[in-house]
């Protein structure tokens, strides 16, 4: 079967460093991807690992490891504008997304 | 990024009436474009997906009668709610991607009341 998880929520201080972490369950796999949702708002798209190893893209990185099926989203020099939800779904063989039920990371000054 | 608009951004109707919901991929063609629901701290329930010119596939659960969608060209999709109803109120949002093994673009959502 198929399933994906990652924490239900997460406590940061501003300006520190946070790793949300995502496992996931798949025979069929073509990326995983990681989105940023704050309230009340669509996702926005963050980052799409398809090979292993760590893709950096400004304060935000992302990490896969396809043996494991872990993927982490790093976000370092936290924002208060950081606090939001993070989402991160897998692409399955079928190219259909399979999503987390994400993650809200809260910033605290 | 690539732009995905979204219309309208919220909508107020009566129960029983019907409201139309539209996505347009504004600077590509999506070959493939996503219905999704979310209801209040909830994730993303995936809908139905749409390709251009062939019927959507409604995920379990999801009536075909109720939700119509309609993808006529590779920039636009609509999501037609019919005799909405209360419980349909929530955030609909609709993703466009290029390419199957693209990521999937995200219109601004749609927030629908019942009255």
């Amino acid at each position: 079967g198929q399933n994906i998880d990652q924490p239900t929520e997460m406590t940061a201080t501003e300006g520190a460093i946070v790793q949300i972490n995502c496992t996931y369950q798949t025979s069929g796999f073509n990326g995983l991807f990681w989105y940023q949702q704050h309230a009340g708002e669509a996702p926005t798209f963050l980052s799409y690992n398809v090979l292993d190893g760590l893709e950096e893209k400004g304060r935000f990185s992302s990490f896969l490891s396809r043996s494991k099926g872990y993927s982490y989203l790093l976000l370092k020099e936290l924002q208060m504008k950081d606090s939001a939800s993070y989402l991160c779904a897998f692409m399955d063989s079928n190219y259909q997304l399979i999503w987390g039920a994400g993650t809200k990371l809260i910033i605290k000054p | 990024g690539a732009v995905v608009s979204q219309h309208p951004s919220w909508v107020i109707c009566k129960s029983g009436t019907s409201v139309k919901i539209e996505c347009r991929s504004l600077d590509f063609q999506a070959t493939t474009m996503f219905w999704y629901r979310q209801f209040p701290k909830q994730s993303l329930m995936l809908m139905a997906t749409s390709n251009e010119g062939s019927k959507a596939t409604y995920e379990q659960g999801v009536e075909k009668d109720k939700f119509l969608i309609n993808h006529a060209s590779l920039t636009l999709s609509t999501l037609t709610v019919t005799s909405a109803h209360p419980e349909d109120s929530s955030f609909y949002i609709c993703s466009a991607r290029m390419d199957r093994d693209t990521e999937a673009f995200f219109g601004q959502g749609t927030r629908l009341t019942v009255v």
